[in-house]
């Protein structure tokens, strides 16, 4: 358990529809990422929050947007999905905003746009 | 811009056998390395990581792997596999001078067979 919560785990929804997922960070880390894993795509980097601002913004798209709130969990909303963004959304945290600092993934959370 | 590559995208093995997984990388700019395991549907894990110093870094499970600069490698090796081996293993890289996003390589499967 690496301490970094997702919910939810699974997620059916429909092409167009709006969808909103949650992490929250190990204890006392202040950065929150996002990445994105498909299978055409592979593993890929979407977006850094810390201590509640955005810090690195990767290929995430226009209809993606995400927020870190003050008690430092996050959310990232998808919206008008499309089937292209059924994935593997995984958080990850880690602590002050070293690049030493080993990220902790979560377990994921799995979008079925159907 | 950084980019990892894991040449093989299956690696079959059998048990108790050694292994070495490849990893090679690009950057312009110094970068920290990182090995991370998925078991099936689970988040990534880290197995171990580079920052500086030796060039052969132990992790956790009985892997390692060795940094070599002028090839850009970053190969994980374990000398004798077990059949709980078997996942997927991606190599990353963060650069060292701003956001430590993960860019990561596509993965290679290990597969220990009996």
């Amino acid at each position: 358990d690496s301490g970094v919560t997702q919910t939810p785990k699974h997620l059916i929804t429909a092409t167009g529809q709006r969808v909103t997922l949650r992490c929250s960070p190990r204890s006392g880390d202040l950065s929150v990422y996002w990445y994105q894993q498909s299978l055409d795509q592979g593993l890929q980097f979407l977006i850094q929050y810390y201590n509640g601002e955005e810090r690195a913004k990767g290929n995430i798209l226009e209809r993606f947007s995400a927020q870190q709130f003050p008690d430092l969990h996050s959310e990232l909303n998808l919206s008008s999905l499309e089937l292209g963004d059924s994935a593997l959304y995984f958080c990850a945290s880690s602590g002050p905003d070293r690049g030493t600092d080993t990220q902790y993934f979560g377990p994921g959370t799995r979008l079925t746009v159907l | 811009a950084q980019s990892v590559t894991q040449l093989d995208s299956q690696v079959p093995v059998f048990e108790e056998a050694p292994v070495e997984l490849r990893c090679n990388y690009s950057s312009s700019v110094s970068v920290y390395l990182f090995w991370y395991v998925q078991y099936p549907n689970q988040g990534l894990q880290l197995l171990l990581k580079y920052l500086s110093g030796s060039t052969l870094v132990k992790g956790i499970n009985g892997f390692e792997a060795e940094f070599n600069k002028s090839q850009t490698s970053f190969h994980l090796r374990k000398p004798s596999v077990h059949i709980s081996d078997t996942a997927e293993y991606f190599c990353a890289v963060s650069r060292m001078d701003s956001s430590y996003k993960l860019i990561f390589g596509s993965g290679t499967r290990l597969l220990v067979r009996p």
